[in-house]
């Protein structure tokens, strides 16, 4: 089992469509949980930190569940601007623990 | 803030060639990173320092890729001989210490092409 998974893409959306994005992790101590969103040809760039309560920013949802080692990506609204790479990224509990990327979903937003 | 600079952008070599990356993190930064991007695929940790100390080599094939950190600054990832498989994006990425230290800023990458 790989350490980071996530679905394959790439997902096509309409704009004003609601996605969601998932990723499992393997290593059940893993403490830090992050998305990052990655555009064509740029480098990766941090969309929010993953929190076990769940958080929220404008249109983006992130939610952890640590039972099942799964963490999801919610967008609601998409715009043509969310059209990137969405990277799922985890680690452990200090900067000396290395955060494993998971392959990234690819995701494209049509008008 | 300067973000994190790397050089040269783009390289093309042959095969069996060197090439050398360069990477100047965020000033005050204490970690630094080197990941390997490939083609449709997320990035592979190379190399983790803490200031000038190696934290995590355990990626990094160590009969053609070195890395240093000499002044727990800017860092440098040397590969030699060149394989064809080593076509990537590398990236360069730094922390902070402590709070905030696994928030990772990329600098734009180094395209390598092994012809």
């Amino acid at each position: 089992r790989k350490e980071v998974e996530q679905d394959p893409g790439p997902f096509n959306v309409p704009e004003g469509a609601t996605v969601a994005f998932n990723c499992t992790y393997s290593n059940s101590a893993s403490q830090s949980f992050f998305w990052y969103r990655q555009d064509c040809r740029k480098e990766p760039k941090l969309l929010m930190s993953v929190y076990s309560s769940g958080n929220e920013d404008g249109r983006f949802t992130a939610q952890l569940n640590r039972a099942s080692q799964y963490i999801s990506l919610l967008i609601r609204d998409s715009k043509l601007s969310d059209s990137a790479t969405y990277l799922c990224v985890v680690g452990g509990t200090s900067g000396n623990t290395p955060l494993v990327f998971g392959k990234g979903t690819r995701l494209s937003v049509i008008a | 803030e300067a973000g994190v600079a790397q050089s040269p952008r783009y390289k093309i070599i042959e095969k069996r060639q060197s090439v050398a990356f360069w990477c100047n993190p965020i000033s005050g930064h204490a970690t630094l990173y080197w990941y390997q991007q490939i083609l449709g695929q997320g990035p592979k940790l190379l190399i983790q320092f803490q200031n000038n100390g190696v934290v995590d080599d355990s990626q990094l094939p160590k009969d053609r890729f070195s890395a240093e950190r000499l002044k727990g600054v800017d860092s440098t990832l040397k590969i030699q001989p060149a394989k064809l498989e080593d076509s990537a994006v590398y990236l360069c990425a730094s922390t902070r210490y402590g709070s905030g230290a696994n928030v990772l800023t990329f600098g734009a990458g180094s395209r390598l092409t092994v012809l």
